[in-house]
C-alpha cells in the first residue's frame, strides 16, 4: 500500500531550528512535495524534491533521499508566524499526491 | 489575481440531499484537483481533471461526480449526502498534472445533519 509517516505534533522555540521528517511509501516516485498551512487556512506550496539532496529556499530547506523514502523540512531562525501544520505528500507513478496527515508545529517563545 | 474560488464557504446540508460545491480557477491551469481534509487524515483525492472535457477517479469517489465543461470550472456534486461527507473540501490545480505544485482554493466546510 501507499503511506505517508511524519510525527503528529513539534513544539519548538522561536530564533531556534526545526527539522520535520517524512517516510513514504508510494507505487512508483514522482517527487516529494511539502506544503504549509496555518489554521482554518488552505495549504500552500513550499517546496518540490525529485532528486536527492537538499533544496534551500531563504529559511526554509528540504532534503530527499529517494533509497530511504525520506525527506525532511528544515526551517530556520523559527518565528512565531510559523506555527502552522507542516503536510509531506509523495507523488506516485500515476501523478496522484499521497498525502501525510501533517505535523502541527507549535513556536513558543 | 484571484486565482482560485471555491463557493459556498460553508454550509449545512441536511442527509439526503443534494449540492453543488463550485470552484473556479483563472490561472488557465489544465489540471484541477477535489479534496477531502478530514481531522488526522491526510488530504484525500475524491476526483480530478486532466484538461477540459476530462474527469478522473481518485482515492474516495463514492458518492461525488464531477465535470469539466471548460479550463476555469470544475464543480463537485453530491448526489445524496451522508453524514459521513461532513468534512472541509479544498479544490486545487496545477499547470498539469505531472510533478507540478497545486495551488489550493479557501476551501468549503460543509456538514452534514
Amino acid at each position: 500500500g501507499q503511506n505517508i509517516d511524519q510525527p503528529t505534533e513539534m513544539t519548538a522555540t522561536e530564533g531556534a531550528i526545526v527539522q520535520i521528517n517524512c517516510t513514504y511509501q508510494t507505487s512508483g516516485f514522482n517527487g516529494l512535495f511539502w506544503y504549509q498551512q496555518h489554521a482554518g487556512e488552505a495549504p500552500t506550496f513550499l517546496s518540490y524534491n525529485v532528486l536527492d539532496g537538499l533544496e534551500e529556499k531563504g529559511r526554509f530547506s528540504s532534503f530527499l533521499s529517494r533509497s530511504k523514502g525520506y525527506s525532511y523540512l528544515l526551517l530556520k531562525e523559527l518565528q512565531m508566524k510559523d506555527s502552522a501544520s507542516y503536510l509531506c505528500a509523495g507523488m506516485d507513478s500515476n501523478y496522484q499526491l499521497i498525502w501525510g496527515a501533517g505535523t502541527k508545529l507549535i513556536i513558543k517563545p | 489575481t484571484a486565482g482560485i474560488t471555491q463557493a459556498p464557504t460553508s454550509q449545512i446540508l441536511a442527509a439526503g440531499r443534494s449540492m453543488t460545491l463550485r470552484c473556479t480557477q483563472d490561472m488557465r491551469h489544465n489540471a484541477m484537483y477535489w479534496y477531502r481534509q478530514d481531522l488526522g487524515l491526510g488530504l484525500r483525492l475524491i476526483h480530478y481533471s486532466n484538461t477540459a472535457g476530462t474527469t478522473g477517479k481518485g482515492e474516495v469517489p463514492d458518492g461525488y461526480s464531477v465535470s469539466r465543461a471548460n479550463t476555469d470550472d470544475f464543480p463537485l456534486t453530491l448526489a445524496s449526502a451522508v453524514p459521513s461527507q461532513t468534512s472541509v473540501y479544498f479544490c486545487a490545480s496545477s499547470v498539469q498534472r505531472e510533478g507540478a505544485e497545486q495551488f489550493f482554493g479557501p476551501g468549503t466546510r460543509l456538514t452534514v445533519l
